[in-house]
């Protein structure tokens, strides 16, 4: 079955440190992954593609096979990266996308 | 902001009431969702559109229907055989073709209370 997991329900750190926000996979075909975020009253956004290969805001995001994972990725947290982050898979070729549970990360001062 | 809109911010119900949420997009994207976002279980599709007149049910379609009779507008009805109604409910849009294509633009959200 396709899934997407995020271990993850809070995650803080202190401004400065590195973060990791952790997604898994279950697939079969070749999907295509996205991390979305949401902050504090605002609509939930696309913050990046694998497909991209792009660094957004400092994030950055690898797609491991192996691993079936796709953890995104910031060596030094600011304040103002405090939100809601979605991890979200799509069947390539389909209009499915399946989304995790979300990673609440918290930057503390 | 613009791009997809949604109509009430917030919406409360009777039981045993149907109540029908609005969503519009003016990006032109031909395919639409409704998912439903409840805490600590993401989001979840009720049920997408691919293109005017046809939508397909997503995972959890029971107790709600759709319609797509044009590009811009995809309301979502929450009947009364919904069991459990209250909850955060986001419309999204996207192309079907091209670079950007299965990338979704969400609008502000709904929140639908059952008294």
């Amino acid at each position: 079955a396709q899934r997407v997991t995020q271990p993850e329900k809070l995650l803080s750190v202190f401004k400065g440190a590195p973060v990791e926000l952790k997604c898994n996979y279950s697939y079969s075909g070749s999907p295509e992954l996205f991390w979305y975020v949401q902050y504090s009253r605002q609509r939930l956004q696309l913050l990046l593609r694998h497909i991209s290969r792009e660094s957004i805001k400092g994030f950055t995001a690898d797609l491991n096979k192996g691993e079936t994972s796709f953890h995104l990725k910031k060596p030094f947290a600011q304040e103002e990266d405090s939100a809601m982050y979605y991890c979200a898979l799509s069947d390539t070729g389909g209009f499915k996308t399946i989304f995790g549970a979300g990673t609440r990360l918290f930057v503390k001062a | 902001d613009g791009g997809i809109t949604q109509s009430p911010k917030y919406l409360f119900r009777k039981e045993g009431q149907n109540v029908t949420l609005s969503c519009e997009q003016n990006l032109n994207h031909d395919a639409m969702y409704w998912y439903r976002q409840d805490p600590g279980q993401g989001l979840r599709l009720i049920y997408y559109s691919q293109i005017v007149n046809d939508f397909q049910k997503g995972d959890i379609a029971e107790g709600y229907s759709v319609s797509r009779e044009k590009k811009e507008s995809f309301p979502l009805t929450v009947t009364s055989a919904q069991k459990n109604p209250t909850a955060f409910y986001l419309c999204a849009s996207s192309m079907v073709q091209g670079d950007g294509k299965d990338t979704q633009y969400f609008g502000p959200g709904t929140r639908l209370t059952v008294l």
